[in-house]
């Protein structure tokens, strides 16, 4: 089974400041999707940056990119000149893109920049 | 916007009750997610639905049920409601290529 985990419960930045965040995850399977989605205080949920297991090449979106090491298993998100609107739960996720389709998400990590 | 919608926004009811949660998929999309968030937790995948069939089941109580109409909206239907349903239910949806998910305002159920 399938298994993704973020190990950092709070974190905090300064504002302008980079963060990053870990995810790693567990799986056999060799085709994939990983995801970073956001969760602001209006608890409305944001897609932010995905990756495909296939790329090599780590995604990136504006202030945000990805550190995807396939063989660690690991799938860190950095954000780049922090603001006060990246105040967030951020939640990684993990699809496999064959058999059953299920998303499987970590527990968050809940980030809050400084003014 | 992600183009999702769901309705109602909150839903106040008794214990024992039964609801319905709506959700209207973007426009070109034929996969549906339901999701449930307890305070301050994380998601649990709850089922999915491809072009009006199940394709996937997660930690989906046998008192929650759901389905998927012709037009590829969405209910999800809780019946003999707890205390402990009171959460926040999201509904997802994605396209045929890409797979990832666009996800509605949410639905925030509490049961009194």
């Amino acid at each position: 089974a399938q298994t993704v985990t973020q190990s950092q419960p709070e974190m905090s930045v300064q504002e302008a400041e980079t963060v990053t965040l870990s995810c790693t995850y567990d799986t056999s399977e060799n085709n994939y999707y990983l995801f970073w989605y956001k969760q602001p205080p209006s608890r409305q949920m944001i897609l932010v940056i995905r990756q495909e297991a296939y790329k090599q090449q780590n995604a990136t979106e504006n202030r945000f990119s990805v550190n995807f090491q396939k063989a660690a298993k690991s799938f860190s998100l950095k954000i780049s000149d922090s603001q006060l609107g990246d105040t967030a739960m951020y939640f990684c996720a993990f699809m496999k893109t064959s058999g059953t389709y299920k998303y499987i998400f970590g527990t968050g990590t809940r980030l809050k920049v400084l003014a | 916007d992600s183009g999702v919608t769901q309705t109602p926004k909150h839903l106040i009811t008794a214990t024992g009750q039964r609801v319905t949660l709506r959700c209207s998929p973007r426009s070109g999309d034929l996969s549906v997610y339901w999701y449930q968030q307890s305070l301050d937790q994380g998601l649990q995948f709850l089922i999915q639905y491809y072009n009006g069939e199940e394709r996937a089941k997660g930690n989906i109580l046998e008192r929650f049920s759901a389905q998927q109409f012709p037009d590829l909206h969405s209910e999800l239907n809780l019946s003999s409601l707890e205390l402990g349903d009171s959460a926040l239910y999201f509904c997802a949806s994605s396209p045929p290529v890409g797979y990832e998910q666009y996800f509605g305002p949410g639905t925030r159920l509490t049961v009194t």
